[in-house]
């Protein structure tokens, strides 16, 4: 069984503060995802990142896949009070030609004015 | 209607009530699936169709009957619920994996569920 562990679980900064969240793995993944949820709606895909290596920049966020690709970092610059919400990894297993998707228990970001 | 819609959002049933979840996605993907999260636990898998076919049931209790008469329409039929099946039911589509050669989950808004 896949593990994905999220750290840190929790986080408050300041408005205009650097963050940068960590998933990891001791398993391969052959893609991974990052989400993002806000309170009562469901998780919003921000990107997926495939090969090892791989750096994608979303505006202020940045999302890097780790060489071996057991890991990945989402690095969020001058954060924003919008950013506040659950942010959610998701890794799929090569081995596994089914659908499923291992989810990490997901960083809870608040980003104070 | 856009992405993936779940009806209702909210919804309070006694314990000896039936109900039902549904769940309609119109990115034209082929492969469904049910998820519950509740507080303080990660997303847990319940049920996965591919190509309107279960393919993944991870032992979840048989009061949750699931449906896919469709690619595009989930349900999930709930009966004598108990206290601690309260939580945010969510539904996501997919391209099946098969058919790409990596797959990203979409997901709905969510029903919050609680159990009386």
């Amino acid at each position: 069984t896949q593990l994905l562990e999220q750290s840190p679980q929790f986080l408050s900064i300041q408005e205009g503060e650097n963050l940068t969240v960590y998933c990891n793995s001791s398993s391969v993944f052959s893609s991974l995802q990052w989400y993002r949820q806000e309170p009562g709606e469901g998780p919003v895909l921000l990107v997926t990142v495939v090969t090892g290596g791989e750096v994608k920049k979303l505006k202020r966020l940045t999302f890097q896949f780790g060489d071996a690709r057991k890991d990945s970092s989402l690095h969020i610059t001058a954060a924003q009070p919008g950013d506040t919400g659950l942010y959610l990894c998701a890794g799929a297993d090569p081995n596994n030609a089914g659908n499923m998707l291992t989810f990490g228990g997901g960083t809870r970001l608040m980003v104070k004015p | 209607e856009t992405g993936v819609t779940q009806t209702p959002r909210h919804l309070v049933m006694g314990m000896t009530n039936k109900k039902s979840l549904k769940c309609e996605q119109h990115l034209g993907h082929n492969a469904m699936y049910w998820y519950k999260q509740s507080a303080k636990k990660p997303l847990e898998l319940m049920f996965v169709y591919s190509l309107e076919e279960r393919v993944e049931n991870n032992s979840v209790p048989s009061r949750f009957s699931p449906e896919c008469p469709n690619s595009s329409h989930l349900f999930l039929h709930l009966h004598t619920l108990q206290p601690e099946d309260s939580a945010l039911y969510l539904c996501a589509s997919s391209q099946d994996r098969r058919f790409s050669g990596y797959y990203e989950q979409y997901f709905g808004p969510g029903t919050r569920l609680t159990v009386t």
